[in-house]
């Protein structure tokens, strides 16, 4: 069992409100991923933090914002949600190294399903 | 076009069942590729791992194949239980960068009836 922890698992919330899914891994990975996951489709990555204080965007424009002040915490925030916001959002976590079977392999959360009305 | 292609897009096999599910990729330069599996409402679980240099690898009932000169791999799955319903994943990284890119395909949904 990977010790990486979403909450919450399901949202529903009204358009304009701002929300925050957290994610916390016990792991000590420096590595940490947010992947949004519609169904039938692919993981898409749309933000990822190689450390404190590192934040990066991913590959899927997204107009939320994350922050990584703690190695363990990694929140996404949506200031003002929409409809075009709902889907499937899962947290990750890796090692750090460059050599070793683990290497590259990602520990997923359980998701955080976010419904927008 | 993505990278990296999976077929079926659905099954449905019946409980002690073998089935095989198919990966395609075109992702260059290659470092490794992982099927992972995706329990309903859950986050993806690895399964196995396989680089350049492995053609064949089993985990349990789960055996991965790679053919790294056709850019195919394949999974099978052997006495199929219905804990296999689930989405295979396949997911291939490159050697772009110290962690690698990922690439993932869209899913193989398995249904095991009994």
């Amino acid at each position: 069992e990977a010790d990486i922890y979403q909450t919450p698992r399901y949202l529903v919330i009204g358009t304009g409100k701002k929300i925050t899914l957290e994610c916390s891994q016990t792991m000590g990975h420096d590595k940490m991923y947010w992947y949004q996951q519609d169904p039938g489709m692919e993981l898409h990555l749309i933000h990822y933090s190689y450390g404190v204080n590192s934040t990066e965007k991913g590959d899927l424009s997204s107009e939320s914002t994350v922050s990584r002040i703690r190695t363990e915490h990694f929140p996404l925030t949506l200031e003002s949600a929409r409809p075009s916001h709902t889907s499937q959002y899962l947290c990750a976590s890796s090692e750090s190294g460059t050599s070793g079977e683990n290497t590259g392999e990602l520990f997923f959360g359980e998701g955080s399903r976010l419904t927008v009305l | 076009k993505n990278q990296v292609e999976q077929s079926p897009q659905s099954l449905i096999i019946l409980e002690g069942k073998n089935c095989t599910l198919q990966c395609n990729y075109t992702v260059s330069p290659f470092s490794n590729l992982r099927w992972y599996k995706q329990d309903t409402g859950r986050g993806p679980v690895s399964l196995t791992i396989m680089t350049f240099s492995e053609n064949t690898k089993s985990n349990g009932r789960y055996t991965a194949t790679l053919d790294a000169d056709t850019k195919q791999s394949s999974l099978h799955i052997t006495a199929s239980q219905l804990s296999d319903s689930a989405s295979y994943i396949c997911v291939v990284s490159d050697r772009g960068s110290t962690l690698g890119r990922l690439y993932f395909g869209r899913g193989t949904q398995l249904t095991v009836w009994p």
